[in-house]
């Protein structure tokens, strides 16, 4: 089976300082990889998929097959960015996508 | 932007009461879904329809739960006999058939 695994539940970084946010997966097959932002109290919004290798809002995330991680990234963080960021597979087809628990990216100024 | 729109925003219901959430995907979308999020813990997912039937459910989605697409434009989710459990943010999501997911903005829905 799929899974997703977020290490971090929580992360705090000062504005301006680079941001990574891991996640991991395992799958056997050839998955979709996607980043999820959730503002605070707000809904679940498409921030990245590997698939189409876009930058959004600076950040940037790269499907490592070797090392089965997709990590999302931005070299300098901002204030706005804090909220949860969730990691999500998908597998082919009409397969539902599978999240992690999240991380919750606090941006101090 | 097209959006997928659940109501309500928010429920409070009663131990055993049955309860519907409503939401309107997005229109030219084929695949809908049904998320939950329990307070501080992550999204799972429920059920997902095509084609007007189900075509996938978790362990989550028994008996208690059931989706109906009664119109060309409403997708609902039915929890009979709510449980103190079944409190949650319930999310709707639709997709087509490229694309990511779009998810509503969901209901929190409370069990007393």
């Amino acid at each position: 089976a799929q899974r997703v695994t977020q290490p971090e539940k929580l992360l705090s970084v000062f504005k301006g300082a680079p941001v990574e946010l891991k996640c991991n997966y395992s799958y056997s097959g050839s998955p979709e990889l996607f980043w999820y932002v959730q503002y605070s109290r707000q809904r679940l919004q498409l921030l990245l998929r590997h698939i189409s290798r876009e930058s959004i809002k600076g950040f940037t995330a790269d499907l490592n097959k070797g090392e089965t991680s997709f990590h999302l990234k931005k070299p300098f963080a901002q204030e706005e960015d804090s909220a949860m960021y969730y990691c999500a597979l998908k597998q082919g087809g009409n397969t539902p996508l599978v999240f992690g628990k999240g991380t919750r990216l606090s941006v101090i100024a | 932007e097209p959006e997928v729109t659940q109501t309500p925003s928010h429920q409070v219901t009663q131990m055993g009461q049955e309860v519907i959430l409503r939401c309107v995907p997005i229109s030219n979308h084929l695949y809908f879904y049904w998320y939950r999020q329990i307070l501080g813990q992550k999204v799972e997912f429920l059920v997902s329809f095509y084609n007007n039937e189900i075509s996938e459910k978790s362990e989550i989605f028994d008996d208690q739960f059931s989706v109906e697409r009664p119109d060309g434009s409403n997708f609902t989710l039915k929890i009979r006999s709510t449980k103190l459990e079944d409190s949650a943010m319930y999310f709707c999501a639709s997709r087509d058939s490229d694309y990511g997911y779009t998810f509503g903005s969901g209901t929190r829905l409370t069990v007393v």
